[in-house]
């Protein structure tokens, strides 16, 4: 069964710079599997941040970023604020209509 | 402005059948393929469905193979998810999302999504 990684917990201080990544269990690289990504708080909908690697959804702020680091793609957080304390996953596309969510990375900033 | 409304969700149980809907406003419906997500309580995200603008595709995650079935109607601007065999894990959260025509495999909208609970 594929499964995609993420680190389950980060923190960063306000005003830091922080990267989570997204790793798919077969070692394949993510860049080929469109990697998008989705911010969610507590009791909320999930909201969507990037998408095909690296392209802003409509009203993100430019501080969340999305790239290719090695063979995992990666949210980077430029200057964290506190509204950005949240649980953040990554939605890889497999092929054949399939699609998978990592983990989950619950990020605290403090 | 777009808008995704899932409805259905209910206390079922094991082994039963059950629902869920999703209607859609605000776009052109037909235009879109549509997604399943749920949420189980305090976990993360699962892909669960997908099914093409025009209804010819359906794809699934292997954990509800065989006993989830995604469907739409264009016409009433509304997509399905016939849930049967339920067992206590699919205890979650439906969210239905739409997803951009163009292969762009992401979710740009979803819904506040259903609360389906599998329990005797």
């Amino acid at each position: 069964q594929t499964v995609v990684t993420q680190e389950p917990s980060l923190s960063v201080s306000p005003g830091e710079t922080v990267t989570l990544t997204c790793a798919l269990s077969s070692g394949s690289g993510s860049t080929n599997f469109s990697p998008s990504w989705y911010q969610q708080t507590p009791g909320r909908t999930p909201r969507t941040l990037i998408y095909s690697t690296n392209i802003r959804a409509s009203g993100v702020p430019d501080r969340f970023s999305g790239s290719i680091l090695g063979s995992k793609a990666a949210l980077t957080i430029t200057g964290a604020q506190p509204d950005d304390e949240s649980s953040y996953y990554c939605l890889l596309y497999l092929g054949s209509g399939i699609s998978v969510f990592g983990g989950g990375t619950r990020l605290t900033v403090l | 402005q777009v808008q995704l409304v899932e409805s259905g969700g209910d206390v079922v149980q094991p082994g039963r059948s059950l629902r869920v809907s999703c209607a859609a406003s605000g776009f052109t419906f037909s235009y879109y393929e549509v997604h399943w997500v749920r949420q189980a309580p305090g976990k993360g995200l699962e892909w669960v469905a997908v099914i093409s603008h025009d209804g010819t595709y359906k794809y699934y995650a292997e954990s509800v193979k065989g006993r989830f079935t995604i469907s739409r109607d264009n016409s009433k601007n509304t997509l399905f998810l016939q849930m049967s065999g339920l067992r206590p894990e699919d205890t979650a959260v439906y969210y239905c999302a739409r997803g951009p025509p163009g292969k762009k495999y992401f979710l740009d909208y979803w819904g506040q999504g259903t609360l389906v609970t599998v329990s005797s």
